[in-house]
């Protein structure tokens, strides 16, 4: 199976800062890639899928980039609502694995 | 709007089966523009993939559970269902059913239903 290592584990950011959360692939995975927001007690929500491809409704201020083993979620300036739980989900093949999750505090 | 809802009991009991069954409202299972699939999570292990099944009848399921799960979809009462033999405490978990775009490539999820947490105790 393709390991997927995201990092840090636990961000403390303030509302303004520009965030950076790394997933790291154990082989390539080309482009496919997908990144979740999950909120306290609630489902995972669709942020980015292909890497670098915003679901509709999605704000801006989130963005993907990487390819091949090393990918990144940038979010622009921090907002309050962006407290949550980020993964990152390979689905370049079976089966599909998903990141440990990095837990994002508002400071 | 579409929505997705996993039903099916809370409590299963060691070595039984674990059946739950998600309905869809608000779209069609039997879209061929889409799969249907299980996720569940627990604390220690995060995020676990568990199949995904489209309504013509192809599935795809994670080989650490093939050999105890079954997956089926009912296109007349526009549901989907697992079910997991065998269940150990390993299985429990809050499980999630969800939809598969299958363009670009198939295997991001992009709606979720709201999750049914499962317990495994006698």
């Amino acid at each position: 199976d393709i390991q997927m290592t995201q990092s840090p584990s636990t961000l403390s950011a303030s509302v303004g800062d520009r965030v950076i959360i790394t997933c790291r692939a154990s082989e390539s995975i080309t482009s496919w890639l997908a990144w979740y927001q999950q909120k306290p007690g609630k489902a995972p929500k669709l942020l980015i899928h292909k890497t670098s491809s915003l679901e509709s409704g999605v704000p801006s201020r989130f963005s993907g980039s990487g390819s091949g083993t090393e990918f990144t979620l940038t979010i622009s300036s921090l907002q309050p609502d962006d407290l949550a739980t980020y993964y990152c989900q390979q689905y370049y093949t079976y089966p599909y694995t998903f990141g440990q999750g990095t837990k994002l505090e508002i400071k | 709007q579409l929505q997705l809802q996993e039903s099916g009991p809370g409590l299963v009991k060691p070595s039984e089966t674990l059946s739950l069954t998600c309905t869809v409202s608000g779209g069609s299972v039997s879209f061929s523009s889409f799969y249907w699939g299980w996720v569940r999570q627990t604390p220690g292990k995060g995020l676990e993939w568990i199949g995904s099944i489209h309504h013509s009848g192809y599935t795809y399921q994670n080989p650490s559970l093939k050999s105890r799960l079954t997956m089926s979809i009912d296109t007349s009462k526009n549901q989907f269902s697992l079910s997991l033999s065998s269940v150990t405490a390993a299985d429990a978990a809050v499980y999630y059913c969800a939809r598969l775009p299958n363009w670009g490539a198939l295997g991001r999820f992009d709606s979720w239903g709201q999750g049914t947490p499962v317990t495994v105790s006698s």
